[in-house]
């Protein structure tokens, strides 16, 4: 079956950088896309960015364009998610979701990782 | 940005009651619309994409409607397993915005 299994919970310091993790299993890793998203407290869910999986095309949300990096490692089907500069508005639960082609369309999520950004 | 509202907010229901929620979007995303169910500690589940296909192994009582801006996700007959929230997604463009969310529990 399909599981996309993140890295676990993170506090992190304004002004550092975090990484989470995000194995996928049950399918062709490269037959698919990674996206990232987030959901702080009491918020909507907010798209961050994608990566091919096949090729390592990224595209980011314009909100996080310059601290947001995106890679993968096919070998390893997982995909990595780096955000820098944090600030305590970063504080939320990350989420790592497949998507099939150009359809947009999040059909498996990671249990998510919460991130706290706390001095 | 694509700017995407739910309506209500919240609302309360016995179970077997037949619940409707609203999503619009400020401009036309045609029929680029998913529906999601999300409960506390859990990762959000894909339940009606391209505003009306039910995704395989969703139960029937589940369906969506709409086109252009308005859309509507409706439980023909409420069950325990579906009190959470509800939120509505936009995959016509870049940020692939969501709405509120809609959260439905018991009265």
């Amino acid at each position: 079956q399909v599981q996309l299994v993140q890295s676990g919970a993170e506090v992190a310091k304004p002004g550092a950088s975090m990484r989470v993790s995000c194995k996928a299993s049950g399918y062709i890793f490269t037959d698919y896309s990674i996206h990232w998203l987030r959901q702080a407290p009491g918020q909507r869910p907010e798209w961050m960015g994608w990566i091919n999986a096949a090729n390592g095309f990224t595209k980011f949300s314009q909100k996080f364009h310059g601290r947001v990096t995106i890679t993968r490692d096919t070998s390893a089907t997982t995909a990595y998610m780096e955000l820098s500069s944090l600030r305590s508005e970063d504080t939320a639960i990350y989420y790592c979701a497949r998507v099939f082609s150009s359809t947009y369309v999040f059909d498996y999520w990671g249990q998510g990782t919460l991130v706290t950004v706390s001095s | 940005d694509i700017q995407m509202t739910q309506s209500p907010s919240s609302l309360s229901a016995f179970v077997g009651d037949r619940v409707t929620v609203i999503c619009r979007a400020s401009q036309s995303i045609s029929g680029f619309l998913n529906w999601y169910q999300h409960k506390p500690g859990k990762a959000p589940t894909l339940l009606i994409y391209g505003a009306s296909n039910l995704r395989s192994g969703v139960p029937s009582r589940f369906s969506g409607s709409g086109s252009e801006t308005n859309f509507t996700l409706s439980i023909s007959s409420l069950q325990p397993d579906d009190f959470a929230t509800y939120f509505c997604q936009q995959s016509h463009s870049a940020p692939f915005d969501f709405g509120p969310g809609t959260k439905v529990d018991f009265k």
